[in-house]
């Protein structure tokens, strides 16, 4: 859906390194959630936000910081990125919380 | 913590079959299944979703099934076309969170 979008589409970084992943929706959605895809264990819920300036964790948050100052956007940062954060990681938004979510076409992000 | 486990992992089944992926959940307080189709190198999508408070639901070759007290979901998809083979992603929600199964492969031989 154009209506979510994520960038960067790849990254490639070092370990150590601050890695920021950006979500974007144009829908108002009151709901956003990341994601990480991996072999093997499907979709695992870092974080959500049910509105702006509302974030909690989900599955796996470790090493994962959120925030959410306007209700369009939902970065996603790595503070401090390790080998183990390889993956694909996806952006989602939807309407309210039981509902369809909507994903972005995700970002590849490697460390090295 | 809560899960969704999703099965089988792998479906290969034969143009035309029907194919059934069985997934459970554990949080009771789940009201939601959606059912998510990725094909490779593309995002998740919606195909079919059941709410709690119903036992069934239908769209053409596509149907859910749902027994809350058991806390199994299955989805069914008859007349399978080679289009279907993707990973399809069963899910539980409780509002808050979206709690994703491991996903299961599925291959339609033509």
């Amino acid at each position: 859906d154009a209506g979510i979008t994520q960038s960067p589409r790849y990254k490639i970084t070092e370990t150590g390194r601050q890695v920021t992943l950006m979500c974007h929706q144009t829908w108002s959605h009151s709901y956003m959630f990341w994601y990480r895809q991996d072999l093997g264990h499907g979709l695992r819920l870092i974080y959500y936000s049910a509105a702006a300036d509302i974030t909690d964790k989900g599955e796996v948050p470790d090493g994962y910081v959120v925030s959410r100052s306007k209700t369009e956007n939902f970065p996603l940062t790595l503070e401090s990125a390790t080998r183990s954060q390889t993956s694909v990681y996806f952006c989602a938004s939807s309407k309210q919380g039981s509902e369809p979510q909507h994903f972005g076409d995700g970002t590849r992000l490697s460390i090295l | 913590g809560e899960n969704v486990e999703q099965h089988p992992s792998t479906l290969s089944v034969q143009e035309g079959d029907s194919a059934v992926i069985k997934c459970t959940y554990s949080d009771s307080a789940s009201n939601y299944f959606p059912w998510y189709k990725q094909e490779l190198g593309k995002r998740p999508q919606l195909i079919i979703d059941i709410r709690s408070n119903v036992g069934e639901k239908k769209d053409q070759r596509i149907a859910v099934t749902l027994n809350k007290t058991a806390k199994h979901f299955s989805l069914h998809i008859t007349e399978t076309q080679p289009e279907d083979s993707a990973v399809y992603f069963c899910a539980a929600s409780s509002g808050f969170k979206t709690i994703f199964g491991a996903g299961t492969r599925l291959f339609v031989k033509a």
